[in-house]
């Protein structure tokens, strides 16, 4: 029983053309996170909600946005996309525990 | 700058011999350090914890254990089974951060192989 779920699992844009990224959660937990992970690099934290608080990290490009419309639901929205954005994104959630529980992950690659 | 370094990109062990991961950190502010295990095409799963108030947990054949002075955590497991095979990743938090919540810093993994 998948607790955070992300869709699409596979995700192909074309060079420019905006994206929306989803990700859910049965948890109820109050903090959600999107985190980058290109090949063979450690998953990096872009930005993260507390609540309705966006948190956004200082080195996370302008071309990427986020959107938290309710406590299930979080969206990651890269509006130009580049080649260099190709990479596996992954929504996590947690609630103060220290633990956070990861999606499945989806992978986006651009053309 | 990496703040969570795993230099060991990959390991390979016989099954039923033990397997240790190694992770080194630089930021004294971490207190809180998790083990990641990864499978291709998912996301990270939890496997282990530790407070900086330990220096050891352990959890069935998986223990972590942490060295505040030199920085440094292990994870052990033992014995290493062929479904061990994944990649390991070490994480670390700064609990009470101002923002209050707990953002992980990841290291960039260890591919473990567990030979039969």
């Amino acid at each position: 029983d998948a607790m955070v779920i992300q869709n699409p699992r596979y995700q192909v844009t074309q060079f420019g053309k905006p994206v929306t990224l989803s990700c859910s959660q049965t948890l109820n937990h109050n903090v959600m996170y999107w985190y980058q992970q290109k090949s063979s690099q450690a998953p990096k934290l872009l930005f993260h909600y507390y609540d309705k608080d966006f948190n956004n990290e200082a080195d996370t490009p302008d071309n990427f946005q986020s959107r938290r419309p309710n406590t299930s639901f979080c969206f990651l929205d890269i509006r130009s996309p580049g080649l260099g954005d190709a990479a596996m994104y992954l929504c996590a959630t947690s609630r103060g525990l220290k633990r956070a529980f990861f999606g499945q992950g989806t992978r986006l690659t651009v053309v | 700058d990496q703040q969570v370094k795993q230099n060991s990109p990959s390991l390979s062990v016989q099954e039923g011999r033990i397997s240790i991961l190694n992770c080194d950190y630089t930021n004294s502010m971490f207190d809180y350090f998790l083990w990641y295990k990864k499978y291709p095409a998912e996301g990270p799963t939890f496997l282990i914890s530790i407070s900086s108030i330990k220096d050891k947990n352990e959890d069935g054949r998986f223990t972590v254990f942490l060295n505040k002075s030199a920085k440094h955590l292990s994870l052990h497991i033992v014995p290493s089974q062929p479904g061990d095979s994944a990649v390991y990743f070490c994480a670390a938090s700064e609990g009470n951060s101002g923002a209050g919540s707990y953002q992980l810093t990841f290291g960039k993994g260890t591919k473990l192989s567990v030979i039969p």
